[in-house]
């Protein structure tokens, strides 16, 4: 069965430093997010992205993030500017359509620690 | 937007009981309702999902309930065993938006 793949599993970066995380998401999806999970909470949704251009971003998804799709197949979120709260597991979703027919299919996920 | 509030935090049953989650979202406009199992370091699998047209929805030992008018959902899970130790999300979305996740559960399935 298809799967969302992500990498790096795990990146560890200086404070200040911009940081790229890679998403593959499953070949027919048309709909691509972004959520990350600080360790012991919940889920917490970043971005969605259709079409090539972002549908909707949450409060968290400041002027230090950006998202890219950059060919037919990755889905990339970069982070110019590392803080030390963006300490997270973040994690790639895509979903085939729209509607509400379809379910959102979650990576592995990248645990990014800032130091 | 979508707030999901989720009980308990933590849930102990022992092998063999019955587990039940509860989710509360305050907006009336969500239509779909996913409930997620996420193991240690792992990613949130998929498990059971209701849409806002059917009331309740079984696969095997894992039965879902939704009441709109309460903006309610919960999750059952049967016959538990140590394999259903995990933390379990409920989310609640409209259509094709960002899922709005609850705090999640950590059950414990005592042997």
């Amino acid at each position: 069965e298809p799967e969302v793949t992500q990498t790096p599993s795990h990146q560890v970066t200086q404070m200040g430093q911009e940081v790229i995380l890679r998403c593959v998401p499953i070949s027919n999806h048309l709909y691509f997010y972004w959520y990350r999970q600080i360790l012991g909470q919940k889920v917490e949704f970043l971005v969605s992205f259709y079409n090539n251009e972002i549908s909707e971003k949450s409060e968290i998804f400041d002027d230090q993030f950006s998202v890219e799709r950059p060919d037919g197949s990755n889905f990339t979120l970069k982070i110019r500017s590392t803080k030390l709260e963006d300490s997270a597991m973040y994690f790639c979703a895509s979903k085939p359509s729209g509607g509400s027919t379809d379910t959102q299919y979650f990576g592995p996920g990248t645990r990014l620690t800032v130091l | 937007g979508e707030n999901v509030e989720q009980h308990p935090s933590t849930l102990s049953v022992q092998e063999g009981d019955s587990a039940v989650i509860k989710c509360t979202y305050s907006d009336s406009a969500s239509n779909y309702f996913p409930w997620y199992k996420q193991e240690l370091g792992k990613r949130p699998q998929l498990i059971i999902d209701i849409r806002s047209n059917v009331g309740e929805k079984k696969d095997q030992r894992i039965a879902v309930t939704l009441n709109k008018t309460a903006k309610h959902f919960s999750l059952h899970i049967t016959e538990t065993q140590p394999e259903d130790s995990a933390v379990y999300f409920c989310a609640a979305s409209l259509y094709d938006y960002k899922l709005s996740f609850g705090a999640g559960t950590t059950v414990t399935v005592r042997a």
